[in-house]
């Protein structure tokens, strides 16, 4: 059965630093990940998605993702993160169709000026 | 173009009660699917419905069932509701079986409060 782990509740940034939040999953096969985003009292953004290729991704609002399969990791980054970043990021892991994604917890980001 | 649309927004049931939610997906999407999103408990996977059939279920109890009409739309009932239903609903939809392979949109929840 597919797993994820964002070992981070809370993250604390100061704006124009960099980002980076983690993501482990667990799942037999070739996983097909996700990073979502969800603003207060919204519905989740799809921020990026790695199926296969290229290792590294690029998605919406200047983030990016690395799949690396030794450590079974999938971390978000952005270079510079600004005030309207804070928002709640879920890591999900999907089968080969897709349904039943299985999400993270998620972890909270914080942006201090 | 519209998004994923949910009603209603927030809802107060006492235990015991029936809630009925709803959703309609993108238009072209044939698949929607559920999600409950409990504090402290992250997004938990529901159901899903294609093509009017139930495709899948979550680990959750017989008490939460739903349906997707010939429209696509859905509807999430839960019966004799819990305290521990209390929730965030989120719907999502995407094209369905091939192809769309996880990249659900979706809509803004309807929260479920039970007292």
């Amino acid at each position: 059965a597919q797993s994820v782990t964002q070992p981070d509740i809370h993250i604390t940034v100061s704006e124009g630093a960099s980002l980076e939040l983690r993501c482990n999953y667990s799942y037999g096969a070739t996983p097909y990940l996700f990073w979502y985003v969800q603003s207060p009292g919204q519905g989740l953004q799809l921020l990026l998605k790695y199926f296969s290729g290229d290792t590294l991704v690029q998605g919406i609002k200047g983030f990016e993702a690395e799949f690396k399969r030794s450590q079974s990791s999938f971390n978000l980054r952005k270079p510079s993160v600004h005030w309207s970043d804070a928002a709640e990021y879920f890591c999900a892991v999907g089968t080969e169709y897709g349904n039943k994604l299985v999400f993270g917890a998620g972890t909270i980001l914080r942006v201090k000026s | 173009e519209a998004g994923v649309t949910q009603s209603p927004t927030h809802l107060i049931k006492t235990r015991g009660q029936q809630a009925t939610l709803r959703c309609s997906p993108i238009s072209g999407h044939t698949s929607v699917y559920w999600y409950q999103q409990a504090l402290g408990l992250g997004l938990q996977f529901l159901l899903w419905y294609d093509e009017g059939e139930e495709r899948n279920r979550g680990n959750f109890p017989p008490r939460f069932s739903g349906r997707q009409f010939p429209n696509y739309s859905s509807e999430l009932n839960v019966n004799a509701l819990e305290l521990e239903d209390s929730a965030l609903y989120l719907c999502a939809s995407n094209t369905g079986l091939a192809g769309s392979a996880g990249e659900l949109f979706f809509g803004e929840g309807s929260r479920l409060t039970v007292l």
